[in-house]
């Protein structure tokens, strides 16, 4: 079965600090996908990025960059110079091919506070 | 503008109801899908349809029921068969349930038994 553990339940920093948010996955498929959302206090969750289990290229988007190891099996987020605004809860997810697509698995979000 | 539309943001059922929330989606998307969030918790699934008229049950899907009579509409019902229905409720789409793409929330309904 496919399980994502997101061990970091809080992280507080203080702004313009670099975090690095982890994430740690369980799947028995070759073929599977990788997911960063971001859930703002007012509920819906924002998505980040996407990645396939055959793309180990690490990718940076602005401040955001994520590191896809398959033998750690982990998919870290790094927010660098962390702002105010990126206050929220932050869930890693799952999707197994062989398993009617984007069924999602999340882990249980880790929830990020930058102070001022 | 395109996106998903959940209604209302806040319900409140006494203990023995039946409710229903609704979602409404314009992204012509295909699948779609609800979650409930317990605090603490990540998203569990409850139902998902890949097309009008069908639907699968995920991993928590007793006490509820859904239907998906049009594309754009998959409504929950939260029956009084479930016994903590107090959450936070996500719908969501996608644009086909084989793809692996990237899912579209609405921003929520928060139930609270009273």
């Amino acid at each position: 079965a496919q399980k994502v553990t997101q061990a970091q339940t809080e992280i507080s920093v203080v702004e313009k600090e670099d975090v690095t948010l982890d994430c740690v996955y369980e799947t028995r498929d070759t073929t599977y996908y990788l997911f960063w959302y971001k859930q703002p206090p007012s509920g819906e969750l924002v998505f980040l990025i996407r990645r396939n289990s055959f793309d180990e290229q690490n990718e940076i988007s602005g401040r955001y960059s994520w590191n896809f190891q398959k033998s750690t099996s982990s998919f870290n987020f790094t927010i660098t110079a962390s702002q105010v605004v990126d206050s929220a809860v932050y869930f890693c997810a799952l999707s197994e091919a062989r398993t009617s697509g984007s069924r999602l698995t999340f882990g249980e979000g880790t929830q990020l506070t930058v102070n001022p | 503008d395109g996106g998903i539309t959940q209604s209302p943001k806040y319900l409140f059922r006494k203990e023995g109801q039946n409710v229903t929330l609704s979602c409404e989606q314009n992204l012509n998307h295909d699948a779609m899908y609800w979650y409930r969030q317990d605090p603490g918790q990540g998203l569990r699934l409850i139902y998902y349809s890949q097309i009008v008229n069908d639907f699968q049950k995920g991993d928590i899907a007793e006490g509820y029921s859904v239907s998906r009579e049009k594309k754009e509409s998959f409504p929950l019902t939260v029956t009084s068969a479930q016994k903590n229905p107090t959450a936070f409720y996500l719908c969501a789409s996608s644009r086909d349930l084989y793809m692996n793409t990237e899912a579209f929330f609405g921003q929520g309904t928060r139930l609270t038994v009273v």
